[in-house]
């Protein structure tokens, strides 16, 4: 059975504060991992992830993919109020691109 | 261009009533996804049309029926709803099955089943 365990599942910092979340998987036949932002309402894209060790960034955040030990870390620096957010990480399989979601990490950022 | 729409926003049945969460898009994708959402858990698959005319079970299938009415839209249909199917009910679509990373999310349907 695929597995996806994110941690922490919840996080209180401070505005400016760094965070990395993380995400480990196991999965039969990998073939990427997602990471999404989910406000109130729907998940929205951040990150896709293929090849080990090749760091992905957008802005403030960025993460990265380790394939051998099976997980990846999602860093957000000098963390802002609007990075409050639930973040799910899910791993596709490459037999039927199905994904399989972590629980989410809650991220709040106070003032 | 509203990207992937749901109906209704909120719900409330009561066991045994049945319903059906419609979702469409007009992002000309290829695949339509609906995925439920429960307290505390990422997203599980319940249902998903790989294109028109085809469905598939996901993790999650039972208690539920779909139907691709076209290529827009992607119907989830709850035949005799019990209180275990209170969820938040995502829909999803992107242009096609292996283009994971261009699957949008609809707003979310709140169901309630009493």
């Amino acid at each position: 059975e695929d597995k996806v365990v994110q941690s922490p599942l919840s996080l209180v910092v401070h505005e400016g504060d760094t965070v990395t979340l993380n995400c480990s998987y196991e999965v039969t036949n990998f073939r990427s991992l997602l990471w999404y932002k989910q406000e109130k309402k729907a998940p929205t894209f951040l990150f896709m992830l293929t090849s080990s060790g090749i760091e992905k960034k957008s802005g403030r955040l960025s993460s990265i993919l380790d394939k051998k030990e099976l997980f990846s870390i999602l860093n957000i620096t000098a963390t802002q109020t609007g990075d409050s957010a639930v973040y799910l990480c899910a791993v596709e399989r490459g037999s039927n691109y199905k994904l399989t979601f972590g629980k989410g990490t809650l991220l709040t950022v106070n003032p | 261009n509203a990207g992937v729409t749901q109906t209704p926003k909120f719900q409330v049945l009561k066991t045994g009533q049945s319903m059906t969460l419609q979702c469409a898009q007009d992002m000309n994708h290829n695949s339509m996804y609906w995925y439920r959402q429960d307290p505390g858990m990422g997203l599980r698959l319940i249902y998903y049309s790989a294109s028109e005319g085809t469905t598939d079970k996901g993790e999650v299938p039972n208690g539920y029926n779909v139907s691709r009415l076209n290529k827009r839209e992607f119907s989830l249909r709850l035949e005799s709803a019990a209180p275990s199917q209170t969820s938040v009910y995502f829909c999803a679509s992107s242009g096609s099955l292996s283009r994971t990373e261009t699957q949008y999310f609809g707003p979310g349907t709140r169901l309630l089943v009493l």
